[in-house]
């Protein structure tokens, strides 16, 4: 079965440092991979997502940026961080059907405060 | 690009008694309409999906109905327990087609189940 796990669960880090988060799937091969955002009382964002090593695609401009150096692992960063980067930030994977249906799985997340 | 409504924000329900999350999208081209459930601290975890070649699909207590011609789909769960306390997401997509893209969600509906 396939297993999505993001670390680190939790994050407290300064304005203007740098960050690292990392996402990686077990089970399957070649998924498609995506970051979203979720702040407080609010909905998912997506923010950026991948078909393959290498292709990124952002939905949302900012100050982070997402690599995807193996088949199996997303990575989002940022080299300053902001304020208004604090919130939840969740990693999913899907494999398209042959019917172009689009079922997505997330992982548990990563609680990100900047202060 | 698509928009998803969902309603209510907020829904309390008597344990045993029913509970229904509608969801409105603007998008006729999507075909694909997952449900999440989100636990406090973790992250979605997909209940419930329709797609748009049925009206009405049932699991256990939970079911879910889609009009297309309205674009609203909804959200039935039956015979509440405690354990159904949680954060419910609605999302829509369209299909994805040699690619990857990202889910639309609503803003979430925080059901509480009264005992």
């Amino acid at each position: 079965s396939q297993t999505i796990h993001q670390w680190p669960a939790t994050l407290v880090q300064p304005v203007g440092s740098p960050l690292s988060l990392e996402c990686t799937v077990e089970g399957t091969s070649n998924p498609n991979l995506y970051w979203y955002r979720q702040a407080a009382g609010r909905g998912l964002q997506l923010l950026f997502y991948s078909v393959g090593i290498g292709q990124i695609s952002s939905e949302v401009p900012q100050n982070l940026s997402a690599s995807r150096p193996q088949d199996r692992q997303f990575i989002l960063s940022s080299k300053k961080l902001l304020l208004s980067d604090s919130g939840f930030y969740l990693c999913a994977w899907s494999v398209q059907d042959r019917d172009l249906y689009n079922e997505q799985f997330f992982g548990p997340g990563t609680r990100l405060t900047v202060l | 690009g698509e928009n998803v409504e969902q309603h209510p924000s907020t829904l309390s329900v008597q344990e045993g008694d029913s509970a229904v999350i509608k969801c409105t999208y603007s998008d006729s081209a999507s075909n694909y309409f997952p449900w999440y459930k989100q636990e406090l601290g973790k992250g979605p975890q997909l209940i419930i999906d329709i797609r748009s070649n049925v009206g009405e699909k049932k699991d256990q207590r939970i079911a879910v109905t889609l009009n297309k011609t309205a674009k609203h789909f909804s959200l039935h769960i039956t015979e509440t327990q405690p354990e159904d306390s949680a954060v419910y997401f609605c999302a829509a997509s369209s299909p994805v087609r040699g690619g990857a893209d990202g889910l639309t969600f609503g803003k979430g509906t925080h059901l509480i189940i009264q005992p």
